[in-house]
């Protein structure tokens, strides 16, 4: 079966620090793909960025990136130079392509707190 | 903007009632997703359709239905609802290949009393 694990319920950091968030997985399809979305307050999901268990390079979109360890089956997201509007929860979710379709598997989240 | 649009964004009801959610995809999206969130339960994958037709089935009770229209919106039917389906119900589309990324709608939190 496959499963997101967040172990980190809370982080915080300050302004223009960069932050790691971690995020393991476990599965046994050979082809997946792992996703980072951000939920503020205000409760709208927000997609940050994507890897594809094929992908050789780490996946980044302006100040996120992913920083991928197929061997480790890590996946972190790392948010560099912290701004007071990131702070929100963050999600880690898996999509395998089986039986279950492309359906997302999330994990329980991370509250990220910026300060200034 | 996501492109996701969902309604009502809010809605409260009684025990025993039925209700239904409204999904419309962004432009050129064939995969509809609804999903779940609550406290106790996280995010959880409900049902997903692809073109009209049910691909996939997730932790969705028997109480729920859903459909995708020929227009491509989808509903998503909830009936004899109790405390405990009090959530936020999310929608996303997706283009629907294999690498897609799924794109959210805001949201319909439901509050039943």
């Amino acid at each position: 079966a496959q499963k997101i694990t967040q172990t980190q319920p809370g982080m915080f950091v300050q302004e223009k620090e960069a932050v790691t968030l971690d995020c393991t997985y476990d599965t046994s399809d050979p082809s997946y793909g792992l996703f980072w979305y951000k939920q503020p307050s205000s409760g709208e999901m927000i997609f940050l960025i994507y890897q594809g268990s094929y992908d050789q390079q780490n996946a980044t979109e302006g100040r996120y990136s992913l920083n991928f360890q197929k061997a480790r089956k890590s996946a972190n997201l790392v948010i560099s130079a912290s701004q007071l509007g990131d702070s929100a929860m963050y999600f880690c979710a898996m999509r395998g392509y089986n039986q279950a379709g492309t359906a997302l598997i999330f994990g329980k989240g991370t509250t990220l707190s910026v300060s200034s | 903007d996501s492109g996701v649009t969902q309604t009502p964004k809010h809605l409260i009801t009684a025990t025993g009632q039925r209700v239904t959610l409204r999904c419309s995809p962004r432009s050129g999206d064939l995969s509809v997703y609804w999903y779940q969130q609550s406290l106790d339960q996280g995010l959880q994958f409900l049902i997903q359709y692809y073109n009209g037709e049910e691909r996939a089935k997730g932790n969705i009770l028997e109480r729920f239905s859903a459909q995708q229209f020929p227009d491509l919106h989808s509903e998503l039917n909830l009936s004899s609802l109790e405390l405990g389906d009090s959530a936020l119900y999310f929608c996303a589309s997706s283009v629907g290949g294999a690498a897609d990324e799924q794109y959210f709608g805001p949201g319909t939190r439901l509050t039943v009393t």
